[in-house]
């Protein structure tokens, strides 16, 4: 069975820092490119990030373009989400989610609650 | 920010078909990439409804369906029941990245 687990959620003051992490299981987890997607409060979905299975392709959304970084480990099935400079408007859900076979998620996580407040 | 549009709300009584439209432009469902769509119950976390435009997962009833059309796409439900009362985001991809609609809440009346 597909397992996501998100963590590191939290509270954190305005230009602060956090990393995320995401454990994953039940599937070949080098083979899959894995996505950072997250949800503000009472809004819609966007998109943060991605990261090939192999690392060699990574991009970020604009808004987080110079102070997120995606990154793996394949060895341990985990992925992560270094988020530095952090702003009142990254206050959202964290989700990890799996890329099936066409650009589409497959699997989600359950998410993990990043709040940026003073 | 959402570059594909959505309608935010539409209704209907149970029984009834619904439709909900995903507006893109030529970056992303025109430029030929699929359109994907996903179902989030209150306070979880989305679940996959509809891949590669038309395509349903393993377990997801065949009331829902979609479709694509030129720069735009589509998904149905027809015969609306209570338990799908949610909300619905399409997905496409451009070359800048994944992309997202707006969102829409379908209440069963």
């Amino acid at each position: 069975e597909v397992q996501l687990v998100e963590s590191g959620g939290g509270l954190v003051q305005p230009g602060g820092s956090l990393r995320l992490s995401c454990a994953a299981s039940g599937f070949t987890f080098s083979s899959y490119t894995m996505n950072w997607v997250r949800q503000a409060p009472g809004k819609g979905l966007e998109w943060v990030s991605y990261i090939s299975g192999s690392t060699s392709n990574i991009n970020y959304a604009d808004s987080v373009k110079g102070r997120f970084t995606i990154s793996r480990d394949n060895a341990k099935n985990s992925l992560y989400l270094q988020m530095n400079s952090l702003r009142a408007e990254d206050t959202a859900v964290y989700y990890c989610a799996r890329v099936g076979s066409g650009w589409f998620y497959d699997y989600w996580g359950q998410g993990t609650l990043v709040t940026v407040s003073s | 920010q959402s570059v594909l549009t959505q309608p935010p709300s539409v209704s209907g009584a149970p029984g009834q078909r619904v439709t909900i439209s995903c507006a893109g432009s030529s970056s992303n469902i025109g430029a030929g990439y699929d359109v994907h769509w996903y179902q989030q119950l209150p306070g979880t976390a989305p679940k996959l409804l509809i891949y590669g435009n038309s395509n349903r997962p393993s377990g997801v009833p065949d009331r829902f369906s979609g479709s694509k059309s030129g720069t735009s796409a589509s998904l149905a439900i027809s015969g609306l029941q209570a338990e799908d009362e949610a909300d619905y985001y399409c997905q496409s991809y451009s070359l800048s990245g994944y992309v997202f609609g707006t969102g829409t809440k379908v209440t069963v009346l």
